[in-house]
């Protein structure tokens, strides 16, 4: 049961365009989400998270939107640049006041390349 | 670096035999998560081990184990092998009580033949 889900495997963007990366999830229980990046040989990294107290964060050229009635995220990234070029996987937690010792829950990432 | 380190990065072995991978975390970090990916999944949770203990569960075969050791380094332990445990095992830490992520390792690439 894939509990969170990124429909589009790929994405090609041009340079300086927006790239949006949606993400959907089923688990009510699902109270913090994540978003990470990840280039081929090295683990994810963290790009940029939002509590589900919130419906928007922003972080430079980042910004994570939330619509918790329709549980649904996504990523937008402007103006997207050549080294944005990566999987973004999208991560949900349940229980965010413990976060730190809760696992969380990936969607299968979507392969983001930014055409020159 | 991401202050994860996981060794080896590959590892190609035949089914049926056992290996053994390894993780430090990130200093300070008493979490350590296992997940595995295989080609075209998500990271699937294994399990989770917090200041020695096993805190968390997921979907891990009873053919792997894992412990967490006094240093708070990790090993997690794939015995019968076959072709399909071929995956990437990622490692990733945190530290208590809030934090914006795990960090991850690099992962170590298995491959079963």
């Amino acid at each position: 049961d894939q509990q969170v889900k990124q429909n589009s495997p790929s994405l090609s963007v041009q340079e300086g365009r927006i790239s949006i990366l949606n993400c959907d999830y089923t688990n009510s229980m699902f109270d913090y989400f994540l978003w990470y990046k990840k280039y081929p040989a090295e683990g994810p990294t963290f790009l940029i998270s939002i509590s589900s107290i919130k419906d928007k964060n922003e972080d430079g050229r980042f910004t994570v939107f939330l619509n918790k009635s329709a549980k649904h995220l996504s990523l937008h990234i402007v103006p997207s640049q050549p080294g944005d070029s990566a999987v973004y996987f999208c991560a949900a937690s349940a229980g965010s006041s413990n976060f730190g010792n809760e696992k969380l829950t990936f969607g299968t990432g979507t392969r983001l390349t930014i055409i020159p | 670096d991401s202050g994860v380190t996981q060794t080896p990065k590959h590892l190609i072995t035949a089914t049926g035999q056992r290996v053994t991978l390894r993780c430090s975390p990130r200093s300070g970090d008493l979490s350590v998560y296992w997940y595995q990916q295989s080609l075209d999944q998500g990271l699937q949770f294994l399990i989770q081990y917090y200041n020695g203990e096993e805190r968390a569960k997921g979907n891990i075969l009873e053919r792997f184990s894992a412990q967490q050791f006094p240093d708070l380094h990790s090993e997690l332990n794939l015995s019968s092998l076959e072709l399909g445990d071929s995956a990437l095992y990622f490692c990733a830490s945190t530290s208590t009580g809030g934090n914006y992520g795990y960090t991850f390792g690099s992962g170590t690439r298995l491959t079963v033949v």
